[in-house]
């Protein structure tokens, strides 16, 4: 079964500082990998997934993930971050491309301070 | 374009009555469809999914139940709630094995 892992609860930045969202996989064969953005009492949103290709994805609102094979890790950067960054993220696991079995991190509180 | 709605958006119900959640998809086809729990505003727990009409599959033996009558359209019941069925309900679409895409969601309160 695969699984994903955010170590950090809560992730606290300024306003114009880049910032990192941790995330790392575990999941036998390829991995695809989503990043997800939930604003207070609303579905997630979309940012950005990793498939094949070039390790550094781009997406949504200026965010981008690294994905690295060998530490299995697909963290979600921003170069500059906004104030209106401040929400729950979420990483996501699906193994090869059954659309059924997708797992979800417990996600991290992003809050940007002005 | 695709949208996807649920309703309610926010429900409160007592312990042991009915309970009836609706999602509809708009502008795609044959979608796949997924019920999802959020408790306490943190992890999703995946509750059902469909990938046809009529076709349900569930992930955790509960007092719930899901229902695809229509291509777009699925709906998560319940005969009797219990105070641990409290939560926030997502519905998602996929197209084949893309991304999912959530609804606004249902936040439910069993008294």
């Amino acid at each position: 079964a695969q699984s994903v892992a955010q170590p950090e609860d809560q992730v606290n930045v300024a306003e114009g500082n880049p910032l990192t969202v941790k995330c790392t996989y575990s999941v036998s064969g390829n991995p695809y990998l989503f990043w997800y953005v939930q604003y207070p009492n609303r579905g997630l949103q979309f940012l950005l997934k990793y498939i094949t290709g070039d390790n550094l994805v781009k997406g949504s609102y200026g965010f981008e993930a690294e994905f690295n094979k060998s530490q299995t890790s697909f963290h979600l950067k921003k170069p500059s971050a906004l104030v209106s960054d401040s929400a729950l993220y979420f990483c996501a696991v699906r193994r090869f491309y059954n659309n059924n079995d997708m797992r979800f991190g417990a996600g991290t509180r992003l809050t940007v301070k002005p | 374009s695709q949208t996807i709605h649920q309703w309610p958006a926010t429900l409160v119900q007592p312990v042991g009555s009915p309970l009836s959640l609706e999602c509809t998809v708009e502008g795609t086809s044959n979608p796949n469809l997924y019920w999802y729990r959020q408790a306490a505003g943190r992890g999703l727990q995946l509750l059902f999914y469909s990938v046809g009409i009529g076709q349900i599959s569930s992930e955790v033996p509960q007092n719930l139940s899901a229902s695809r009558p229509q291509d777009r359209q699925f709906i998560l019941s319940s005969k009797k709630l219990l105070l641990s069925d409290s939560g926030f309900y997502l519905c998602a679409w996929a197209r084949g094995g893309g991304e999912q895409y959530f609804g606004p969601g249902t936040r439910l309160t069993v008294t």
